[in-house]
């Protein structure tokens, strides 16, 4: 069974700082992967998504990914934090024909 | 597309009563529907996986004579939350995914905006 693993439970940056936030996973084979933000009071939202092809993903909002297949990592980053990327963010995890697996998540807070 | 919706979206009960959760897929044929629960401040924690037409499978640790899950159709799921207490209190979050015609094809999972659920 496939598991996700984020190393950081609270992240604090300042507005126009860079972000990255960690997402490592278990499973032998092939993977779908992805980043949901969660805001305050809000359900999930898709951020992006890998399946296959440029292990580079871009998503929504300057939010962007890259699976690195060796080391079973699939980083989220933002080259400049606002305010209201305040969240949290799930790394989740399919293999197969499984359902989502998700990352125990990262809450994010960015301030002024 | 792809919109999931969750009725109700909050309910308050008391003690050792039923409460039934509906998840609709409102634009697509959700052949696979999942309920997942979230615990304040933690993640997503998978309970079941229901396919249209047949039983429900159920994560370990889930007790399934508890979480009543019934996928009649395929825009629909219920889970019924049976003899409630105060422990059962959490967000529930219903998850569908249908066949390769719903935008972001058959790999997506789309969530709906979740029930909050108090039992007093």
């Amino acid at each position: 069974a496939q598991s996700v693993s984020q190393h950081n439970h609270h992240v604090i940056l300042s507005e126009a700082a860079s972000l990255e936030l960690g997402c490592n996973y278990s499973y032998g084979g092939t993977v779908n992967l992805f980043w949901y933000v969660q805001y305050p009071g809000q359900h999930l939202q898709l951020l992006l998504k890998y399946f296959s092809g440029d292990p580079l993903v871009k998503g929504i909002k300057g939010f962007e990914a890259e699976f690195i297949k060796s080391k079973f990592s699939f980083n989220l980053r933002k080259p400049s934090v606002q305010w209201s990327d305040t969240a949290e963010y799930f790394c989740a995890v399919r293999g197969g024909n499984t359902p989502l697996v998700f990352g125990k998540g990262t809450r994010l807070s960015v301030i002024a | 597309g792809a919109v999931v919706s969750q009725h109700p979206s909050w309910v308050i009960c008391k003690s050792g009563t039923s409460v039934k959760i509906e998840c609709r897929s409102l634009d697509f044929q959700a052949t696979t529907m999942f309920w997942y629960r979230q615990f304040p401040k933690q993640s997503l924690m998978l309970m079941a996986t229901s396919n249209e037409g047949s039983k429900a499978t159920y994560e370990q640790g889930v007790e399934k004579d508890k979480f009543l899950i019934n996928h009649a159709s395929l825009t629909l799921s219920t889970l019924t939350v049976t003899s409630a207490h105060p422990e059962d209190s959490s967000f529930y979050i219903c998850s569908a995914r249908g066949g390769g015609q719903v935008a972001g094809g058959p790999h997506e999972q789309f969530f709906g905006p979740g029930t909050r659920l108090t039992v007093l």
